[in-house]
């Protein structure tokens, strides 16, 4: 029975280059939320998707962008990296939107950028 | 946007006494508030939450209890052991939503 899984678990970046990250759902469930979480921070909510569809999006600028397949997996993008989107990516699954749906972390990818 | 806040951030108890972390939300339609421990380097685990329409519930040694009115919830942890040492979140449901505000966080040490 796995969990939610990430890929990959660290990275190295410099200052510009571009970033994508990847997800995979518990089976079954269909929608996908992207968090970023700075050393010593709680978890800062990023995207939602949900049936291949974004549904919601946080205080985040257009160099970050998500999608979702048709198989509920999900990447995350990251253009033109700045020292400042240094932090560890969680991905989270659940069955379904509404509030008291669970939502399960992966263990995150631990993005450094120099 | 919710805003969450959480305190204190730091709580040191002696092995077996009681621990209690006290959130305030601030967005009327969060609905869910789940709490989550961190142990260092590995992903936010799930530990109990609580819904709109209970003001409390239990599993085993901890409790969350909810004040929608004051617009607070908190994590009670009994009988503390070395191995509740962790960083706990609580977090709020944004507009009814799973997605999740959380607070900063706040890092409980249990002393043998």
């Amino acid at each position: 029975d796995a969990g939610v899984t990430q890929s990959p678990t660290h990275l190295i970046k410099t200052r510009g280059q571009h970033v994508t990250l990847r997800c995979s759902p518990i089976s079954g469930h269909k929608s996908v939320s992207w968090y970023q979480q700075v050393l010593g921070q709680g978890p800062q909510f990023i995207f939602q998707y949900y049936e291949k569809e974004e549904r919601g999006r946080g205080n985040f600028p257009d160099r970050f962008s998500a999608r979702q397949f048709p198989n509920y997996s999900s990447e995350l993008n990251v253009n033109a990296l700045l020292l400042g989107d240094s932090a560890l990516y969680l991905c989270a699954s659940s069955w379904g939107l509404a509030g008291g749906n669970e939502q399960y972390f992966g263990p995150g990818t631990r993005l450094t950028v120099t | 946007g919710e805003n969450v806040e959480q305190h204190p951030s730091t709580l040191s108890v002696q092995e077996g006494d009681s621990a209690v972390i006290k959130c305030t939300y601030s967005d009327s339609a969060s609905n869910y508030f789940p709490w989550y421990k961190q142990e260092l380097g590995k992903r936010p685990q799930l530990i109990i939450d609580i819904r709109s329409n209970v003001g409390e519930k239990k599993d085993q040694r901890i409790a969350v209890t909810l004040n929608k009115t004051a617009k607070h919830f908190s994590l009670h942890i009994t009988e503390t052991q070395p191995e509740d040492s962790a960083v706990y979140f609580c977090a709020a449901s944004i507009r009814g939503n799973n997605r999740l505000a959380f607070g900063k966080g706040n890092q409980v040490v249990v002393i043998p």
